[in-house]
């Protein structure tokens, strides 16, 4: 079974700096997706970013861009420019490529952006 | 949003009394899934459909059971709730696009066991 592990509870970072959230996974896969979520205090779960495997260019989205290690199951987003509607839940997900798979997320990091 | 609605929105109920929850979506995607989010463990997958009449368990089924009668439909059963089913529970479903895939949520609803 597909596992992932998000080893930072919490985080914080002040206004306009960068911080990094990490990610490990575990499969044996060679094909599958990676995703970023954010749960802002609505609790509306919200596509960040998106990475697939096969492609070895790290996706980024305005300021949101990932680091994307596939030989050491690594997968962390960087978020650039913090803004103060960046504080939520951020969790990290996995999907095999198959049909039939379902999402695996793992245990979510707390991001606080101090003003 | 993907037209996907969750109720209720937020529920109460007694100890040993039955819940159903809907998910109700209005695209005709296939796969949906019910997440139940608890501090610490992300979301954890309790039961998923990849079709109308088709589903399966997820890493913690115990106590729940799920129908899907008609494909945009999608309703999640407590039998005989127990505390330890007080939790935010989410309905999700996958949309799958030429060379991409995403899943897109409901709103949540959460179910406190008293």
């Amino acid at each position: 079974a597909q596992t992932v592990t998000q080893s930072q509870p919490e985080m914080s970072v002040q206004e306009a700096e960068t911080v990094t959230l990490s990610c490990t996974y575990d499969t044996s896969e060679n094909n599958y997706y990676l995703f970023w979520y954010k749960q802002p205090p609505s609790r509306q779960m919200i596509l960040v970013i998106r990475q697939e495997a096969y492609k070895q260019q790290n996706a980024t989205e305005n300021r949101f861009s990932v680091n994307f290690q596939k030989a050491a199951k690594s997968f962390s987003l960087k978020i650039s420019d913090s803004q103060l509607g960046d504080t939520a839940m951020y969790f990290c997900a996995f999907m095999k490529h198959n049909y039939g798979q379902n999402f695996v997320f793992g245990p979510g990091t707390r991001l606080s952006v101090l003003p | 949003d993907a037209g996907i609605t969750q109720s209720p929105r937020h529920k109460v109920t007694e100890t040993g009394t039955p819940v159903t929850l809907r998910c109700h979506q209005t695209e005709n995607h296939r796969y949906m899934y019910w997440y139940r989010q608890d501090p610490g463990h992300g979301l954890r997958l309790i039961h998923y459909s990849y079709g109308v009449k088709d589903t399966d368990k997820g890493e913690v089924s115990d106590g729940y059971s799920v129908s899907r009668s008609k494909t945009e439909d999608f309703l999640l059963t407590l039998e005989s709730a127990t505390s330890s089913q007080t939790s935010v529970y989410f309905c999700a479903i996958r949309v799958h696009l030429t060379a991409n895939t995403e899943a897109f949520f409901g709103q949540g609803t959460r179910l406190t066991v008293v």
